[in-house]
């Protein structure tokens, strides 16, 4: 089934640690976007690409980096965890700006 | 900067009342507007969007209206019902060099039995 898909669904690991974020779509759409989203909160973008080889900084994009070496695949790394990046992440993908966002189901990541 | 605002933060209805969530944008280039549904743990969800050139857009018991002029549109649920409690997020698509769907804070809808 066409979806977008995000790995681990839960994650908790200790400050200082680096970690990747998985995302992958099989619906072949060009952009794609990383947010943070507290619970039932405001979602925060913290970075998007338009395709392959084409990454763009949101507005909370300092303490990590992204990737798109592949039009399915759109990983998110922090390279050094701290506790303030607990939070859940949310990856979007849509075939264009005039078109609603399919979400993933998240990555809760907590940070001890 | 560009941004959406969205109200109420907060909304409780009985069931079968009307709910209605109104946003406002800055950007009057927008040119798209969805709204999302996020029910507890869950994904969000399209469950309705409009473009500008269009004033208002029904499914079933959901409407979103749009007033270009005044830079603002609404979601509207008639008949509401236990199910319809979830976080609803509207969207404008704004400026950034392309343009990006940028989002309002939210408005958490209860409905009461």
């Amino acid at each position: 089934e066409a979806d977008i898909y995000q790995t681990p669904r839960y994650l908790v690991i200790g400050t200082g640690k680096k970690i990747t974020l998985e995302c992958s779509q099989t619906m072949g759409h060009d952009k794609m976007y990383w947010y943070q989203q507290d619970p039932g909160m405001e979602l925060h973008l913290i970075h998007y690409s338009y395709g392959v080889n084409s990454t763009e900084k949101g507005d909370l994009s300092s303490e990590s980096t992204v990737s798109r070496i592949r039009t399915e695949h759109f990983p998110l790394t922090l390279e050094s965890a701290r506790p303030s990046h607990t939070s859940q992440y949310l990856c979007a993908s849509t075939p264009s700006a005039r078109e609603g966002y399919t979400f993933g189901s998240g990555t809760r990541l907590t940070v001890v | 900067g560009e941004n959406v605002e969205q109200h109420p933060s907060t909304l409780s209805v009985q069931e079968g009342d009307s709910a209605v969530i109104k946003c406002t944008y800055s950007d009057s280039a927008s040119n798209y507007f969805p709204w999302y549904k996020q029910e507890l743990g869950k994904r969000p969800q399209l469950i309705i969007d409009i473009r500008s050139n269009v004033g208002e857009k029904k499914d079933q018991r959901i409407a979103v209206t749009l007033n270009k002029t005044a830079k603002h549109f609404s979601l509207h649920i008639t008949e509401t019902q236990p199910e319809d409690s979830a976080v609803y997020f509207c969207a404008a698509s704004i400026r950034r060099g392309s343009y990006i769907p940028t989002f309002g804070r939210g408005t958490s809808l209860i409905v009461h039995p």
